[in-house]
């Protein structure tokens, strides 16, 4: 079936960096698309990017542009969202999504991991 | 960008009633507007796509509708499994957007 699982989340200080893997299975993921998207506790969910099935099309919120970078490496079926600057409103819990559609997709992901939790604090 | 208002923020419902929520769009979607259901400590699951499609599995009761801008997640005969938070998300434009998300409680 199925899965996606999410991690590298943990305590980082402020201005750091942290990188964050989801593993994905199940599926060909090589056509599929994948987001991130991030609930601060309590909060709603955020959308924070994503990137197409072949990695050309990438695409992020205004809140984390010119510091998170989204990538995948087909060949290892792994997204990935390596975080810089790391604020402290970057704290959450990061989950990781896949299209419902293969290729150019819909943008409706159909399965989303567990998350990994990012606190962001010195 | 696109805002998504989402109403109500929550809702007491009970065992059987139906509920109704509606997300506003701050500009046309075209009808690209997914609903989903979240559990606390759970991965959110899709619902409904394309404004008006029932996800593969999920139970007839939940059903979607627009018009215009306005979007429309009902559920009616309300089940236990149903008590959840709801987010409306616009996929029509980058960046894509969720609502503020309603949550049904008894």
């Amino acid at each position: 079936q199925v899965q996606l699982v999410e991690s590298g989340g943990g305590v980082v200080q402020p201005g750091r960096s942290l990188t964050l893997s989801c593993a994905a299975s199940g599926f060909t993921f090589s056509s599929y698309g994948v987001q991130w998207v991030r609930q601060v506790p309590g909060k709603g969910l955020e959308w924070v990017s994503f990137i197409s099935y072949d990695g050309r099309n990438i695409q992020y919120a205004d809140s984390v542009r010119g510091r998170f970078t989204i990538s995948r490496d087909n060949s290892e079926n792994t997204v990935y969202l390596q975080m810089n600057s790391l604020r402290p409103e970057d704290t959450a819990v990061y989950h990781c999504a896949k299209d419902r559609d293969y290729g150019a997709g819909s943008y409706f992901t159909d399965n989303w991991g567990q998350g990994t939790l990012v606190t962001v604090s010195s | 960008d696109i805002q998504m208002t989402q109403s109500p923020s929550s809702v007491s419902a009970s065992i059987g009633d139906t509920v109704t929520i509606t997300c506003r769009a701050s500009q046309g979607l075209g009808g690209w507007l997914g609903w989903y259901q979240h559990k606390p400590g759970k991965a959110p699951k899709l619902l409904i796509y394309a404004a008006t499609t029932l996800q593969t599995g999920v139970p007839s009761r939940f059903s979607g509708s627009r018009s215009g801008t306005d979007y429309t997640l009902t559920i009616t005969s309300l089940q236990p499994d149903d008590f959840a938070t709801y987010y409306c998300q616009q996929a029509n434009n980058f960046p894509l957007t969720f609502g503020g998300g309603t949550k049904v409680e008894i």
